[in-house]
């Protein structure tokens, strides 16, 4: 069954230091997200891609976050100099298509350690 | 905004017991609800969904109904099983710009069933 990957699983990171997340959306979807989940706290929204543009970002995604689709097969999210309330678990998701009824398909995670 | 209050964690029962685990929102318009689950070392998957008043998802044994009169989405299950033990999260999704649909997400409830 097709699914979602990302790597790396875990991420250990300097403050101020740059990171790539990375993930593999199922192939024939075209509907992009990045979530994050601060430990006990709620999964919040980052940003939506679609048509290699970015749809929609969240008052968390200012401008030390960035996303692309590089080579047609990857999704990433960098963060240019990360803080250290960026340690967070960081999920990719991906749909077929938009609308209120379709099923966004999530990976496993990149846990983001900031010291 | 649209928000999503789940209750709290952890829950442990023994297996075969009852389960209930509340989930109430607020939104402005006529949002889908969903249930997701997270297996341990695994993404989100979706569980069920509603997409709109007194709808009923359903899915391995779990129901949730749509209630818009009490703004809540409980998730039910008559009988629990030790497979079951995993993290639940209620979620909504509200419009987005540009054709995305963002998941607005409750903190997530973490349920343990014992044999």
């Amino acid at each position: 069954e097709p699914e979602v990957t990302q790597t790396p699983s875990h991420q250990v990171t300097q403050m101020g230091q740059e990171v790539i997340l990375r993930c593999v959306p199922i192939s024939n979807h075209l509907y992009f997200y990045w979530y994050r989940q601060i430990l006990g706290q709620k999964v919040e929204f980052l940003v939506s891609f679609y048509n290699n543009e970015i749809s929609e970002k969240s008052e968390i995604f200012d401008d030390q976050f960035s996303v692309e689709r590089p080579d047609g097969s990857n999704f990433t999210l960098k963060i240019r100099s990360t803080k250290l309330e960026d340690s967070a678990m960081y999920f990719c998701a991906s749909s077929v298509v938009s609308g209120r009824y379709n099923e966004q398909f999530f990976g496993p995670g990149t846990r983001l350690t900031v010291l | 905004g649209n928000s999503v209050t789940q209750m709290e964690g952890p829950v442990t029962l023994s297996e075969e017991a009852f389960l209930t685990i509340n989930c109430t929102y607020t939104a402005t318009g006529y949002p889908s609800l969903f249930w997701y689950v997270q297996y341990p070392g695994e993404g989100l998957q979706l569980l069920l969904k509603a997409t709109k008043a007194d709808d009923k998802g359903s899915n391995k044994g779990f129901e949730a109904t749509y209630r818009k009169e009490t703004t809540s989405f409980h998730l039910e299950k008559g009988s629990v099983q030790v497979s079951d033990s995993a993290v639940y999260f209620c979620a909504l999704s509200e419009g987005g710009q540009g054709g995305s649909e963002k998941l607005v997400f409750g903190k997530g409830t973490k349920l343990t069933v014992n044999p």
